[in-house]
């Protein structure tokens, strides 16, 4: 059974770097077939997908956030990341990160809050 | 930009009653659609993918249909646990995923 957990702190300053930490049991990252993606919640919201990542290193973001998005891997370490730059109160979320093929995503994590506050 | 709308966006239901939930697309996603349901203070489970194959482990009860652009998720006697939000996502722009706004099945 695939499990993930996101990890960061939960309070970031407006205008610096969110930055999440995403860690996989239960599979290999780099046993390949499935992008690890990230995804967030605005509070009382619905979903927006956020980008992801594969095992080779190849990326694809959401065009809405492309500037301000990076995501990593470290298949060492069977996890991947996330930093979301220039950060305002709009980026206050559920972070959820997850495991998908090319059609669904079939594992998320449990989620964590990220408040974006002075 | 495909654009996933969902109707209605509550639906009161009493336990036993059907529900019966559609998501339409801006263009066709051919049968590239997948049904999630989240609960408050969880992340989403998905339900169904490729429009109507029951993820594993998930109840008869739940089934999906469509292709093109109109889906709909059917359950078909509501148990008090399938009181939830329900995303339909689409993939067919691939790379990338877009989610609809979602559907509240609250109780009457």
């Amino acid at each position: 059974q695939v499990q993930l957990q996101e990890s960061g702190p939960g309070l970031v300053k407006p205008s610096q770097t969110l930055s999440l930490t995403c860690t996989v049991s239960g599979g290999s990252i780099s046993s390949g077939g499935y992008y690890w993606s990230w995804i967030r919640q605005h509070p009382g919201k619905g979903l927006e997908w956020i980008g992801y990542i594969y095992y080779s290193g190849s990326t694809y973001y959401n065009p809405s956030l492309k500037s301000r998005v990076t995501i990593s891997v470290d298949t060492s370490k069977n996890q991947f990341s996330l930093k979301l730059s220039s950060v305002t109160a709009a980026d206050t979320a559920v972070y959820y990160c997850a495991r998908g093929d090319a059609t669904t995503i079939d594992y998320w994590g449990q989620g964590t809050l990220v408040t974006v506050s002075s | 930009e495909i654009v996933l709308t969902q109707s209605p966006a509550t639906l009161s239901l009493s336990p036993g009653e059907r529900a019966t939930l559609s998501c339409r697309a801006s263009q066709s996603v051919s049968s590239y659609l997948a049904w999630y349901q989240q609960k408050p203070g969880q992340a989403p489970r998905l339900l169904i993918y490729d429009a109507s194959n029951r993820a594993t482990g998930i109840p008869a009860r739940f089934s999906g249909s469509g292709s093109g652009t109109d889906f709909t998720l059917t359950i078909s006697s509501l148990e008090p646990e399938d009181f939830a939000v329900y995303y339909c996502q689409q993939r067919s722009n691939w790379p990338g995923f877009t989610f609809g706004p979602g559907t509240k099945v609250d109780i009457k």
